[in-house]
């Protein structure tokens, strides 16, 4: 069953229009993550959340929000995405320092 | 901050043959180090993990070894086949306090029938 999952698979968006790519989990993490992925590259975190506890990456550009409303959902707000946001999204749980993470399979954004 | 370093980008290899796929990490506070396996269109997922108080550990074809005094860890994939294609990324996490692990490169492993 999956624990950790991305809505949608793909999506396509124009440049500049804004778009949203939820994740839910079912293993009740305290933790979630987003992160980019581009070809061939390792994932770049974007954000984590400890519980509602927001932190942001020093380096994710302004164009990147996201929100927490309960435990089980995130989500990853693009507000005028660019032509280089195309890219994997991945979102991902922990439950405890030190454990591993949980991934989902992740939303291939496309830009027209 | 932690510098995981993983080699070799690509690695190539025939079915039946040994892979190893080797990971330096800068921390030694460092205590936990999961290993990924992505698939083409899928999310990483951990196939084995090892923490500080380990050498080793063993899992059917995968096993994986510690070196804290070298700060180096090693995957090892014994009798390959085909559906071990993949990417595989190591990480390294600290103890106390941080959630978030440094992933390494990553790995491309292409097992050839």
């Amino acid at each position: 069953d999956a624990m950790v999952i991305q809505n949608p698979r793909y999506q396509v968006t124009q440049f500049g229009k804004p778009v949203t790519l939820s994740c839910s989990q079912t293993l009740n993490h305290n933790v979630m993550y987003w992160y980019q992925q581009k070809s061939s590259q390792a994932p770049k975190l974007l954000f984590h959340y400890y519980d509602k506890d927001f932190n942001n990456e020093a380096d994710t550009p302004d164009n990147f929000q996201s929100r927490r409303p309960n435990t089980s959902f995130c989500f990853l707000d693009i507000r005028s995405p660019g032509l280089g946001d195309a890219a994997m999204y991945l979102c991902a749980t922990m439950g405890a320092y030190n454990q591993p993470q949980h991934f989902g399979d992740g939303t291939r954004l496309s830009i027209l | 901050g932690e510098n995981v370093e993983q080699h070799p980008s690509t690695l190539s290899v025939q079915e039946g043959d040994s892979a190893v796929i080797k990971c330096t990490y800068s921390d030694s506070a460092s205590n936990y180090f999961p290993w990924y396996k992505q698939e083409l269109g899928k999310g990483p997922q951990l196939i084995i993990d090892i923490r500080s108080n380990v050498g080793e550990k063993k899992d059917q074809r995968i096993a994986v070894t510690l070196n804290k005094t070298a700060k180096h860890f090693s995957l090892h994939i014994t009798e390959t086949q085909p559906e071990d294609s993949a990417v595989y990324f190591c990480a390294a996490s600290r103890a106390g306090g941080s959630y978030i692990p440094t992933f390494g490169r990553g790995t491309s492993l292409i097992v050839h029938p």
